[in-house]
């Protein structure tokens, strides 16, 4: 069964500081990846994703995320986070195809000091 | 447009009793998901629907667990009899085709948490 695992459960970073989080999957056959955030009191949403093509993809608010299918690794990167930027973020797997299930990791909470 | 809701957004219960969540998807929205949380673990799949079809159930805990969606539209979640450790939040999700690079996004709800006493 596919599973994500996300290393960092809760990271504090100052403003301006870079950040990257971790998430490996454990499914070997064609996958499409997700990164969604929840901010304090919204709904999740989606930040990025990854179906085909150049493995480095960006999302919304300066968020990018680069494939790296050697490393069954999709690990989400900002150069220089922002107080807005702390929530909660969840990297997220399906099996290439229509009619497929999405698998969560654990999520990692993000704290951004001003 | 309408994004997805769900109802109640909070449900307090005593084990034992019964509990009926509710989703309402984005209209058009052949696929629907319903996952849970439990406090710091994961969010967890509990099933898919296809219209009005269960794609995949293989994450539903247990037969006290069951999800409809008469007609293909709104889908309910009846928890019966409720035990402890099904407290959590259920989120409800609906999607136009995961499998499409262009549409394959999972739209959320705001949760509704269930608190069984």
């Amino acid at each position: 069964a596919q599973s994500v695992s996300q290393h960092n459960h809760h990271v504090i970073l100052s403003e301006a500081a870079s950040l990257e989080l971790g998430c490996n999957y454990s499914y070997g056959g064609t996958v499409n990846l997700f990164w969604y955030v929840q901010y304090p009191g919204q709904h999740l949403q989606l930040l990025l994703k990854y179906f085909s093509g150049d493995p480095l993809v960006k999302g919304i608010k300066g968020f990018e995320a680069e494939f790296i299918k050697s490393k069954f690794s999709f690990n989400l990167r900002k150069p220089s986070v922002q107080w807005s930027d702390t929530a909660e973020y969840f990297c997220a797997v399906t099996l290439s195809g229509g009619y497929q299930k999405v698998t969560f990791g654990i999520g990692t909470k993000l704290q951004v000091i001003p | 447009e309408a994004g997805v809701t769900q109802f109640p957004s909070h449900s307090v219960i005593e084990k034992g009793q019964t509990v009926t969540l509710r989703c309402d998807p984005i209209s058009g929205h052949d696929n629907l998901y319903w996952y849970r949380r439990v406090m710091g673990k994961e969010i967890k799949f509990l099933l898919h629907f296809v219209k009005e079809s269960k794609q995949d159930e293989s994450g539903m805990p247990n037969n006290r667990f069951l999800a409809e969606r008469t007609g293909g539209t709104y889908s309910t979640l009846k928890v019966q009899p409720a035990e402890l450790e099904d407290s959590g939040v259920y989120f409800c999700a609906s999607s136009q085709d995961i499998g499409d690079p262009d549409t394959g996004e999972l739209f959320f709800g705001e949760g509704s948490r269930l608190t069984v006493l």
